[in-house]
C-alpha cells in the first residue's frame, strides 16, 4: 500500500515569508495530524483532524499557522509569516483506530533565514 | 515538567550484541500506553512496539521488546542480536490524556549507532 505522501522534501525560505505543506495520508485514515520536530527534540503535535474536523489544535501558533483537510482527505499546513525558530522538519502522520497504527510520512525539511 | 526522560542521547554499540535503550516517564493516570518509535536518516518515523499499562506481559516484537516496569515507571527498549541497520534514533512515546483529549507525547530520543 502506498504510504503518507509529503511535499515538498526540503524548502528554505526567508522570515517573514510564508510556506505550505502538503500532505496525502493513506487511503481510508480518517485521523490525520501534522507534528513539528525540532533538531534534537521528540515530535510535538501541531493539530490533529478526525475526517475534515479538528480533534485538537491546542499547540497550533494560531497568529502564525494554520491547517485545513478539505473533503476529510489530503491536508495542508501554512506558516505565514515564518520566524527563525519554525526551522523544523515538518511530519505528517495517519491513522485508521489510533495511535498503535499510526504511520509517518517522511516529513518536509523547514530551514528559515 | 519533562513526561518522558530519554538519558543517554547517544549509544554505540557492537553488532550482535543486545542492547537497551532507557525511557522513564511521569503520569497519574491509570490508563496509558508506552510507545517505541525509529526513526532513520530518512527521517520517518517507525512505529516499533506498543505497551499498555494494563498489560501483564512485556511486549514483544520479533528482535524488540519492552521491559515495562510499572512501579519504577520505566519502558526501556530491548533489541537483540542488533544489525547495522539499526542505525538510528529511537523515541520513547506516551499516550495520555491532557485537556479533554488523547496525546502522544515524545521523548527526546537516543541516537544509536552501531557498529560493524
Amino acid at each position: 500500500e502506498a504510504g503518507v505522501a509529503q511535499s515538498p522534501r526540503y524548502k528554505i525560505i526567508e522570515k517573514r515569508q510564508s510556506v505550505a505543506f502538503w500532505c496525502n495520508p493513506i487511503s481510508g485514515h480518517a485521523t490525520l495530524y501534522w507534528y513539528q520536530q525540532i533538531l534534537g527534540q521528540g515530535p510535538k503535535l501541531l493539530i490533529q483532524f478526525q475526517n475534515n474536523g479538528v480533534v485538537d489544535d491546542s499547540q497550533l501558533p494560531k497568529d502564525r499557522f494554520s491547517a485545513e483537510r478539505l473533503k476529510g482527505v489530503d491536508s495542508t499546513l501554512k506558516i505565514q509569516p515564518a520566524k527563525l525558530e519554525d526551522s523544523a522538519v515538518y511530519l505528517c502522520a495517519s491513522s485508521l483506530a489510533g495511535w498503535e497504527d499510526m504511520i509517518f510520512g517522511a516529513g518536509t525539511r523547514l530551514s528559515v533565514l | 515538567a519533562q513526561k518522558i526522560t530519554q538519558t543517554q542521547p547517544g549509544m554505540f554499540v557492537q553488532e550482535k550484541e543486545a542492547v537497551t535503550l532507557d525511557c522513564t516517564y511521569d503520569t497519574s493516570d491509570q490508563s496509558y500506553g508506552l510507545f517505541w518509535y525509529k526513526q532513520p536518516s530518512s527521517g520517518e518515523m517507525i512505529f516499533l512496539i506498543y505497551q499498555g499499562s494494563y498489560d501483564e506481559q512485556n511486549a514483544t516484537e520479533g528482535r524488540y521488546s519492552l521491559n515495562f516496569q510499572k512501579a519504577r515507571k520505566s519502558a526501556n527498549l530491548v533489541i537483540s542480536a542488533s544489525q547495522l541497520g539499526d542505525s538510528a534514533m529511537y523515541f520513547c512515546a506516551m499516550r495520555e490524556f491532557f485537556q479533554g483529549a488523547q496525546k502522544l507525547v515524545f521523548g527526546q530520543g537516543t541516537r544509536l549507532t552501531i557498529n560493524p
